[in-house]
C-alpha cells in the first residue's frame, strides 16, 4: 500500500520562508511522479505542481509558478515544497499525492495534507 | 479552455441514482478522474480514465464522457457517499492538470 507521510501543521508570519515535506514510505519513489495540491479554507483542490524524483523534472502551475518551488530527495524519499516569503494568502491545507501520468492524469494516493497558516 | 465546471451541490434519496457532471472542452480530447472528499479528510480517488475503480471502491460508482462532459454516476447512493466530489483532467494543452471546482453530494 501506498503510504505518504506528510510534516506536522505550521503556523507563519507573512515573509517568513517554509518548507513542508512528503516522505514515501512503501512504493518505488523514483519511478513515479510526486505532486503538491492546494486547498484553501471552505474552496476547492488546486495544481501547484508536480515532480519527478529520478531526475527532479518539475512542472508547476502557471498559477504557482515562481511562487514556490518543488524538490526531492532521493537519499530519504522525501519530496518538499517551499516558499521563501510567505503571505497570507498561502494559508491553505497541502496535499501531496503520486501522480500518474497515463493517457489519463491522476492522483492515487494522497498524504493527510499539511495545514500552513500565515498570519501575523 | 483550461477550466472544468461543476454543479456546486446536487442532492439525492437514500438508495437513488445520482449523476454527477463535468465540464470542459479539454474532456473531448482527455479523460477525467473523479475524487471524493469528506469534511477533514484527504480526497480519495474513486474514478479514473474511462471508467476504472481503484481497489476497495464499491461498484456504485461509475463514470461515463460524452463529448465534453465527464459523469460520475452512483447507482444506489448511500449514507456514507456524502461528500464533496470533484473532477480532475488535463487542460487543452495537455501539459497541466486542472481541477473542478467541486460538488457537494446531500444524501436525504
Amino acid at each position: 500500500e501506498v503510504q505518504l507521510v506528510q510534516s506536522g501543521a505550521e503556523m507563519k508570519e507573512p515573509g517568513e520562508s517554509l518548507t513542508i515535506s512528503c516522505q514515501n514510505t512503501a512504493y518505488s519513489f523514483m519511478k513515479f511522479w510526486i505532486g503538491w495540491v492546494r486547498q484553501m479554507p471552505g474552496k476547492g483542490l488546486e495544481w501547484v505542481g508536480i515532480i519527478f524524483p529520478d531526475d527532479s523534472d518539475t512542472r508547476y502551475s502557471p498559477s504557482f509558478q515562481g511562487r514556490v518551488t518543488i524538490s526531492a530527495d532521493r537519499s530519504t524519499t522525501t519530496a518538499y515544497l517551499q516558499w521563501r516569503s510567505l503571505r497570507a494568502s498561502d494559508t491553505a491545507i497541502y496535499y501531496c499525492a503520486r501522480f500518474i501520468a497515463s493517457n489519463v492524469y491522476y492522483f492515487d494516493n494522497w498524504g493527510q495534507g499539511t495545514l500552513v497558516t500565515v498570519s501575523s | 479552455s483550461s477550466e472544468l465546471t461543476q454543479d456546486p451541490a446536487v442532492s439525492v434519496a437514500l438508495g437513488q441514482t445520482v449523476t454527477i457532471t463535468c465540464q470542459g472542452d479539454s474532456l473531448r480530447d482527455y479523460s477525467a478522474a473523479w475524487y471524493q472528499q469528506k469534511p477533514e479528510q484527504a480526497p480519495l480517488l474513486v474514478i479514473y480514465g474511462k471508467n476504472n475503480r481503484p481497489s476497495g471502491i464499491p461498484d456504485r460508482f461509475s463514470a461515463t464522457t460524452s463529448g465534453n462532459t465527464a459523469s460520475l454516476t452512483i447507482t444506489g447512493a448511500q449514507a456514507e457517499d456524502e461528500a464533496d466530489y470533484y473532477c480532475n483532467s488535463r487542460d487543452s494543452s495537455g501539459n497541466h492538470v486542472i481541477f473542478g471546482g467541486g460538488t457537494t453530494l446531500t444524501v436525504l
